[in-house]
């Protein structure tokens, strides 16, 4: 399967502020996810990044807030802008090449102050 | 949304078997059941997935019943590492579709 570098790892961030998150493949991958987890919640995904393309977001997410970048088939950026509090979450990107399981990356941990 | 019910938390004794239950009353016949888990601080893990066979790979087996409302995922001797997050997930199709994590069963093994 897939091996995922997700980075940063964790960061500290002050309110008002934006963050880029990067996810990079060891292969060409065709679906690529990110995915957010809010303190003692389950998973929810913010979005599927096309390549090539605008991504795709679920509802509740919009693009200012969360843009996304794709610009090869391995490597996604998620930037999350003008940041609160209650962005505070684990931020975790998700890969898949059309095969039952997707792999996950180790995740990002977030921390608005 | 999240289409499946799972109870929040469970016990299992360290070398016993683990057996999670998960509801799916509304599966659709071109769903399929899949499982997940998350280690504390880890991303999700793949464990297995299934139609409407039972199927069993190196880490667990997975029933489904006949009506496929309903399955079972088996861990056949849990250890101290199988503590964990367990997320039971139905998802149209097996390629190229997104995950919707419902809230999972958190499973503690106990010495």
């Amino acid at each position: 399967s897939a091996v995922i570098s997700q980075k940063p790892s964790r960061d500290i961030c002050q309110r008002g502020t934006s963050l880029t998150i990067q996810c990079q493949v060891d292969s060409q991958v065709t679906m690529m996810f990110w995915y957010r987890q809010q303190p003692g919640q389950s998973l929810t995904l913010i979005a599927t990044a096309n390549q090539g393309s605008e991504a795709t977001y679920e509802s509740g997410f919009v693009i200012d807030k969360f843009p996304i970048s794709r610009p090869n088939l391995t490597f996604s950026t998620l930037t999350v802008s003008n940041m609160s509090p209650e962005d505070s979450s684990i931020y975790l990107c998700s890969v898949g090449e059309g095969g039952y399981g997707y792999t996950f990356g180790s995740g990002t941990r977030l921390t608005v102050v | 949304d999240a289409k499946t019910t799972q109870p929040p938390s469970m016990d299992c004794a360290e070398g016993r078997a683990a057996n999670l239950p998960c509801n799916h009353s509304t599966i659709s016949g071109n769903e399929y059941v899949y499982w997940y888990r998350q280690i504390h601080s880890q991303g999700p893990q793949y464990i297995i997935h299934g139609l409407k066979n039972n199927e069993t790979n190196e880490m667990a087996s997975l029933i489904i019943t006949e009506d496929r409302k309903s399955s079972t995922l088996i861990l056949p001797h849990a250890t101290l590492r199988d503590t964990a997050v367990y997320y039971c997930i139905v998802r149209v199709g097996h390629t190229g579709n997104q995950f919707y994590f419902g809230t999972g069963t958190s499973l503690t093994v106990i010495p």
